[in-house]
């Protein structure tokens, strides 16, 4: 079963607003995913990062989100100023080494 | 880019029937991996499997490397494996396929 926790399980804001999700790893996992899931169901790569280095990010997320994994702190995903297509759930997963990712229960993101 | 392609799109049983659910990826995986999401959205890791045939419970899963398909065959299903089923193929970040929403009656 999955140690990763992630907090708020839901979060609504206005338009122009900033949203902020936590993700804690599961102990012992120095990578760290976050996925976007839309409302279609598709699944979108954001960010990764392995300790606290930024290992892939995609241009949307470089643009518009701020995202960080500090040592002894949760990592936080950060939409700087939402957008009604930021509506989604946002998933955080953990893996040790190249093992399987496991994944948190998610942040459902709504945008009014 | 890579891409995952999952059929049926839904599939609605009868509890005790058996489900086949099908993935067709379009490069050779280094990890190919069967997710389930519950109604919620939390997603679980059912099996990881980058060849052969691997089975845990009433799963099976059988992947085909060379050409490029995964299979996930649910036995006897029962109300509770409904829910989506994702096939992923995992080159470091995940690649998702659409899903397969099951329905099983009872």
């Amino acid at each position: 079963n999955s140690k990763v926790i992630q907090t708020p399980r839901y979060l609504v804001k206005g338009q122009g607003q900033k949203a902020k999700m936590r993700c804690i790893p599961e102990k012992g996992h120095p990578v760290v995913f976050w996925y976007q899931q839309n409302k279609n169901n598709e699944f979108k790569f954001l960010i990764n990062f392995q300790n606290q280095e930024v290992l892939q990010q995609i241009d949307m997320t470089e643009k518009r989100f701020s995202a960080e994994c500090p040592s002894n702190s949760p990592c936080s995903l950060e939409i700087q100023s939402s957008e009604a297509g930021d509506s989604a759930l946002y998933l955080c997963a953990s893996r040790q080494g190249r093992a399987e990712q496991f994944f948190g229960p998610g942040t459902r993101l709504t945008v009014l | 880019g890579q891409q995952v392609q999952q059929s049926p799109a839904s599939l609605v049983l009868q509890e005790g029937e058996n489900a086949e659910l099908q993935c067709n990826f379009s490069s050779t995986a280094t990890q190919l991996q069967w997710f389930y999401q519950s109604p919620g959205g939390s997603l679980v890791s059912l099996l990881s499997n980058p060849s052969g045939t691997k089975h845990t419970g009433r799963l099976t899963s059988t992947t085909v490397t060379k050409e490029r398909r995964s299979s996930l065959h649910i036995s006897s299903s029962q109300t509770t494996d409904s829910g989506t089923y994702l096939c992923v193929h995992n080159q470091g970040k995940l690649i998702f396929g659409q899903g397969t929403k099951l329905s099983i009656k009872p």
